[in-house]
């Protein structure tokens, strides 16, 4: 596509139930990054993913926190056993990721997540 | 460790006047980028402004240009003749360079309101 794309772009949940939020990266991009922004502040990071392997997941929060990405492209982060505290918007960018030149992460527009 | 500070939380500019927001990093990379992005009310981030750190010319984009001081690790970004549409949370941001590999770190950010 020609941005990234996550969704859904809105989530309410009830506390103690999973969820799983999508991210379809830019094509050709091999470097992704999760963020969490909770309201009125700056972002945390999560996870980045350089192909399919993360070499740092350092960010997340707790065990309850995991995420994937399959065939260098689209990513999963999944929050399980949700939270209040879990309730944000969780960012997605991504990136080109090589020698030579300027390498900018784009944003997706976001998943609100809410948990009730 | 990599690290970002920005430490105006808010600032108020005058319309059409120039203003500066602070960033200041550390790192003990000797290549290395920084990214200057912009979150309108509407949440989505825009890129701004790139300078990497053997650039010896400060970036300009526009009216946007960045203040580079690598001995003081500090990358400000100025903006002229400032727009009521500038009023958002601007965000200083880092990684590594020339591979581009490796997490894209925020500092905390700072608002910034354009009074007509």
């Amino acid at each position: 596509g020609a941005g990234v794309s996550q969704s859904p772009s809105n989530k309410v949940t009830e506390k103690g139930k999973d969820v799983e939020l999508r991210c379809d990266p830019i094509s050709g991009h091999t470097a992704l990054y999760w963020y969490r922004q909770r309201l009125g502040q700056g972002l945390e990071f999560l996870i980045y993913f350089q192909g399919n392997s993360a070499p740092d997941k350092s960010g997340l929060p707790s065990d309850r926190f995991s995420a994937e990405r399959t065939g260098e492209s689209v990513s999963t982060l999944t929050i399980q056993r949700t939270q209040q505290e879990d309730s944000a918007v969780y960012l997605c960018a991504s990136s080109f990721a090589g020698t030579g030149g300027l390498s900018v992460a784009f944003f997706g527009q976001g998943t609100r997540l809410t948990v009730v | 460790a990599q690290k970002i500070t920005q430490t105006q939380p808010g600032m108020f500019v005058q319309e059409k006047e120039a203003v500066t927001l602070d960033c200041t990093y550390d790192t003990s990379d000797q290549s290395y980028g920084l990214f200057w992005y912009k979150q309108p009310s509407s949440g989505e981030m825009i890129f701004l402004i790139y300078q990497g750190s053997y650039d010896e010319q400060n970036a300009t984009e526009g009216r946007y240009s960045l203040n580079f001081q690598k001995a003081r690790k500090s990358a400000n970004l100025v903006i002229s003749a400032s727009q009521l549409g500038d009023s958002a949370m601007y965000f200083c941001a880092m990684r590594r360079a020339p591979s581009n590999t490796g997490k894209l770190i925020f500092g905390q950010g700072t608002t910034l309101q354009v009074k007509p």
